[in-house]
């Protein structure tokens, strides 16, 4: 089956550190990651996708299919990058259209 | 706001009572998904319609629980016969049938959902 583990559920850094929020994913075929991210009172949207290899808002994410992760890093974080934070994974691959999310990871940038 | 849409915002409910949630897509979005979040958890997959059609139904999905999405448009999630444990954010989604599976989702504001 499916999972997606995020282990912290609660991350603080200083402003200007940087930061990394942990994906680990289990699923037998070829997955696709996501982060979605949900800042305060506002709705869940996509941050970045691992097929698309972008860079948004300072973010990336690269998959490591060896270790089966999909880490979320900035190199200086921002205080508007504090929000709640998703990694999620698709089996579309396997004619699913759903998407099985991780518990999430709030992180706090203090100013 | 164009985005997704979805009311009421809030609904209190007594125990046993029947609830009903509408969602309202991106127009041209025919894809649609209803996901349920709880405190402290990630959004968990219900059901997803392509057009008007449900093709796909999570085991979450207890026969209390039923989805629509007439014509293809709006879509509505009905829970009968409520129970405390139905207490939950619950999520629509939308998004475009693309050929690259990895299209982007839309979630609209979430429908809270408490059972007393």
């Amino acid at each position: 089956a499916q999972r997606v583990t995020q282990p912290e559920k609660l991350l603080s850094v200083f402003k200007g550190a940087p930061v990394e929020l942990k994906c680990n994913y289990s699923y037998s075929g070829s997955p696709e990651l996501f982060w979605y991210v949900q800042y305060s009172r506002q709705r869940l949207q996509l941050l970045l996708r691992h097929i698309s290899r972008e860079s948004i808002k300072g973010f990336t994410a690269d998959l490591n299919k060896g270790e089966t992760s999909f880490h979320l890093k900035k190199p200086f974080a921002q205080e508007e990058d504090s929000a709640m934070y998703y990694c999620a994974l698709s089996h579309s691959g396997a004619g699913s259209y759903q998407l099985t999310f991780g518990k999430g990871t709030k992180l706090s940038v203090i100013p | 706001d164009t985005g997704v849409s979805q009311n009421p915002r809030h609904k209190i409910t007594k125990r046993g009572q029947n609830v009903t949630f509408r969602c309202d897509p991106i127009s041209e979005h025919n894809r649609l998904y209803w996901y349920r979040q709880t405190l402290g958890q990630g959004p968990e997959f219900l059901t997803y319609f392509q057009n008007e059609a449900q093709l796909e139904k999570s085991r979450l999905l207890s026969d209390r629980f039923s989805a629509e999405r007439p014509k293809g448009s709006f879509s509505t999630l009905e829970i009968q016969r409520t129970e405390q444990g139905d207490s939950a954010m619950y999520l629509c989604a939308s998004s475009l049938r693309m050929g690259n599976p990895g299209n982007t989702i839309y979630f609209g504001e979430g429908s809270w959902l408490t059972v007393v």
